[in-house]
C-alpha cells in the first residue's frame, strides 16, 4: 500500500530562518503534489513536480523531486507570519488524479 | 472563470441520516473527485467520477455513493450517517485523464458535523 509520510508534523519557527519539509512515500511516482491549507479552508495548489531532479520556485518556497529516493522537499528561506499554514504533499501513482495518496501535514507557525 | 463550487458550506445531521454534498468543477473539467478531511488529518481519496461513471474508489464503504451528472457536476451521498463521518469534504475537478494533464483544483469544502 502506498504510504507518504511527511517530516516534521509541527514546526514552529523564526522569521527570517530557513527550514526544510520532508515528504518520503513508499511506491515508484512521477507526479507529486505540493498544498497549501488555512485553518478552515480548502487547499491552495502550490507546485506540481512531474519528473524527476523536477525544482519549482515561487517566492520564498522552493519544491524538488527526487523520484529514486522517493523524496521531494519543501524549502522555506527566510521565512515570514503569511506562510503559517498547513502544508501537504500528496502522490499520484495512477497520474490519473485519482486514488492521490496525501501526507498528514506540516503544521508550520512562523513567529515574529 | 469560476474555480470548484460546493454546496452546502455547512452542514449539521444527526446519526443515521443521509446527506447530499454538491460540487460543480471548473469550467473545461471533466473529472471530479471526492476526499474526506478529518480534522487534523490529510485528505482521503473516496472516489473518482467521469463520464458519469465512478473510475476508481478509496477505501470506503458503501455507505458513501456518488453521482456525475451530464454537466459534470457531481453529488456525493452519505448514508446511515455516523459520528465517525463528521468531517471536512472536498471535491476536486481535473482535466480528462490521461491528456497528461496534471492539474487538480479543490473546492472550498462542506463541512460536515454529525451529532
Amino acid at each position: 500500500e502506498l504510504k507518504v509520510e511527511q517530516n516534521p508534523l509541527f514546526l514552529s519557527m523564526q522569521e527570517g530562518k530557513n527550514y526544510t519539509i520532508y515528504c518520503n512515500y513508499s511506491t515508484t511516482s512521477d507526479r507529486l503534489y505540493w498544498y497549501r491549507q488555512d485553518p478552515g479552508k480548502s487547499l491552495e495548489s502550490l507546485f506540481v513536480l512531474l519528473s524527476n531532479g523536477a525544482v519549482k520556485q515561487e517566492g520564498r518556497l522552493m519544491a524538488s523531486l527526487d523520484t529514486k529516493a522517493r523524496l521531494s522537499t519543501l524549502h522555506i528561506t527566510a521565512a515570514v507570519h503569511d506562510l503559517s499554514a498547513t502544508y501537504f504533499c500528496a502522490v499520484d501513482p495512477g497520474y490519473n488524479n485519482n486514488d492521490m495518496r496525501f501526507g498528514a501535514g506540516t503544521r508550520l507557525t512562523v513567529k515574529p | 472563470d469560476a474555480g470548484v463550487t460546493q454546496s452546502p458550506t455547512h452542514l449539521i445531521k444527526t446519526r443515521g441520516q443521509q446527506v447530499t454534498l454538491r460540487c460543480s468543477p471548473k469550467s473545461g473539467h471533466d473529472t471530479v473527485s471526492w476526499y474526506q478531511q478529518a480534522l487534523g488529518q490529510g485528505p482521503q481519496f473516496i472516489f473518482q467520477y467521469y463520464e458519469e461513471e465512478e473510475r476508481q474508489r478509496g477505501n470506503f464503504p458503501d455507505r458513501f455513493s456518488g453521482h456525475q451528472f451530464p454537466n459534470y457536476s457531481s453529488e456525493l451521498n452519505v448514508n446511515a450517517l455516523l459520528l465517525g463521518d463528521s468531517a471536512l469534504y472536498l471535491c476536486a475537478s481535473s482535466p480528462t485523464p490521461g491528456q497528461e494533464k496534471y492539474e487538480q483544483y479543490f473546492g472550498p469544502g462542506t463541512r460536515l458535523t454529525v451529532t
